[in-house]
């Protein structure tokens, strides 16, 4: 079976702009959620969705939204970009909506310019 | 006080070597609790859950202590292999609470 999967892989973006990231969960999984990583750090929580109803919202500003698909894809949406929003996005999908036994997709890597 | 906190290391021990890694947690609420490994540039991997009886998986094993409020993760007989950063997850219950800490970096030396 397919793991998580997300896109793009890496993404280079000036400051202002905006960025759409994509995740697909494993297949039967209906919780999916988001975190930024920065380096040297650990993942930070930024949203989980599950049955498309956003569950969780960790302490981030409003330029970042997301939304959950029929299919249980998702995205997550960054605005007015900012060099401080180079990180590291990390998609986790998990079976149930208590987050117990999350798996990472391999991330996308934002280089705000 | 970080809700969850680690040594961020490095740890640089010699293949063979027995390594230990804490992690304490501030919220005593806290329901359960994970060993994450992270190689570098990739994506976080679990390793072990954390089980207040404590629980071992081959060379690795994991240990609550709830009323002094950390977990600990023990390596025996380190491989080469083993070199990367682990991260302790903590889990409060239901929505958005899982914690993750920054990690801990563990080099193992030829």
């Amino acid at each position: 079976d397919a793991g998580v999967t997300q896109s793009p892989t890496h993404l280079i973006k000036t400051r202002g702009q905006h960025v759409t990231l994509r995740c697909s969960p494993i297949s039967g999984h209906k919780s999916v959620s988001w975190y930024q990583q920065v380096l040297g750090q650990g993942p930070q929580f930024i949203f989980q969705y599950y049955e498309k109803e956003e569950r969780g919202r960790g302490n981030f500003p409003d330029r970042f939204s997301a939304r959950q698909f029929p299919n249980y894809s998702s995205e997550l949406n960054v605005n007015a970009l900012l060099l401080g929003d180079s990180a590291l996005y990390l998609c986790a999908s998990s079976l149930v909506w208590d987050q117990e036994t999350q798996y990472f997709g391999p991330g996308t890597r934002l280089l705000v310019l | 006080r970080k809700e969850v906190e680690q040594d961020p290391g490095p740890f640089n021990v010699p293949e063979g070597a027995t390594v230990a890694f804490n992690c304490t947690y501030s919220n005593s609420a806290s329901q359960s609790f994970f060993w994450y490994r992270q190689d570098c540039r990739k994506e976080p991997k679990l390793l072990m859950s954390v089980y207040s009886s404590g629980n071992e998986d081959g060379r690795f094993t994991a240990q609550l202590n709830r009323a002094s409020q950390y977990i600990s993760l023990l390596i025996r007989d380190s491989k080469l292999s083993d070199s990367a950063t682990y991260l302790c997850v903590v889990n409060s219950g239901g929505y958005q609470k899982v914690t993750f800490g920054t990690g801990t970096k563990l080099q193992v030396i030829p």
